[in-house]
């Protein structure tokens, strides 16, 4: 079946280092979705990544989707106390199930 | 999100009793998923539905039963709860490879 790989499973940085997480699946994937989840809380969506190659950003986050459609990353550029949680990346298939990393849980030191 | 309500929000149960989990959404959203999260684990889907009358298993379904007769509601139940259905479930809705959207989640604790 369907597995979607991510690393690191814990990350501890100082405000204003970088981040970044990676998910690998072994399958091509249909699409990828990135969520995040605060302490307490449901995953939210933040994107979602359809083109081999795709680069998106939203502000400090940079995604990527690769070429073979088989892996992503998120990199969050200076780090704020305020994107402490879980980063979750969601492996989609064409039969519209989304399959989860086991997430990063990322901690900012202030 | 306020379109997608999840009850109980906490739930604890005895071994071997039935309890169901309830989610619906007002988007009518075709599709509908149960995820339970783990420490370690992340989000593992259960069952999920692609339409009213469809549900298929996912990766943990053992233990589990769904029904979706209406397009808005997707309940899970646990036919006989045991110590390792502890957890918190999440009930999520899409429409096909759309982004999921989540409920608050029920944590559910089986003594």
């Amino acid at each position: 079946g369907q597995q979607v790989m991510q690393i690191p499973q814990y990350q501890h940085v100082q405000e204003g280092e970088d981040f970044t997480t990676y998910c690998n699946s072994s399958t091509t994937l249909s699409n990828i979705q990135w969520y995040k989840q605060r302490p307490g809380g449901h995953p939210v969506f933040l994107i979602q990544l359809v083109k081999s190659g795709e680069v998106k950003k939203q502000k400090r986050l940079t995604f990527q989707f690769g070429e073979a459609k088989k892996n992503s990353s998120l990199h969050i550029t200076a780090t704020q106390t305020t994107d402490v949680g879980t980063y979750f990346c969601g492996g989609g298939s064409t039969l519209g199930r989304l399959y989860f990393g086991r997430g990063t849980q990322l901690t900012v030191w202030p | 999100d306020a379109g997608i309500t999840q009850s109980p929000r906490y739930k604890i149960t005895e071994t071997g009793r039935q309890v169901t989990l309830m989610c619906h959404q007002t988007w009518s959203h075709s599709y509908m998923f149960w995820y339970r999260q783990d420490l370690g684990h992340g989000l593992r889907l259960i069952y999920y539905s692609a339409a009213a009358d469809i549900t298929d298993k996912g990766e943990v379904p053992d233990g589990y039963v769904v029904s979706r007769s209406k397009t808005e509601n997707f309940p899970l139940t646990l036919e006989s709860a045991t110590r390792s259905q502890t957890s918190v479930y999440f009930c999520a809705s899409s429409e096909g490879n759309s982004p999921l959207h989540f409920g608050n989640g029920t944590r559910l604790t089986v003594t």
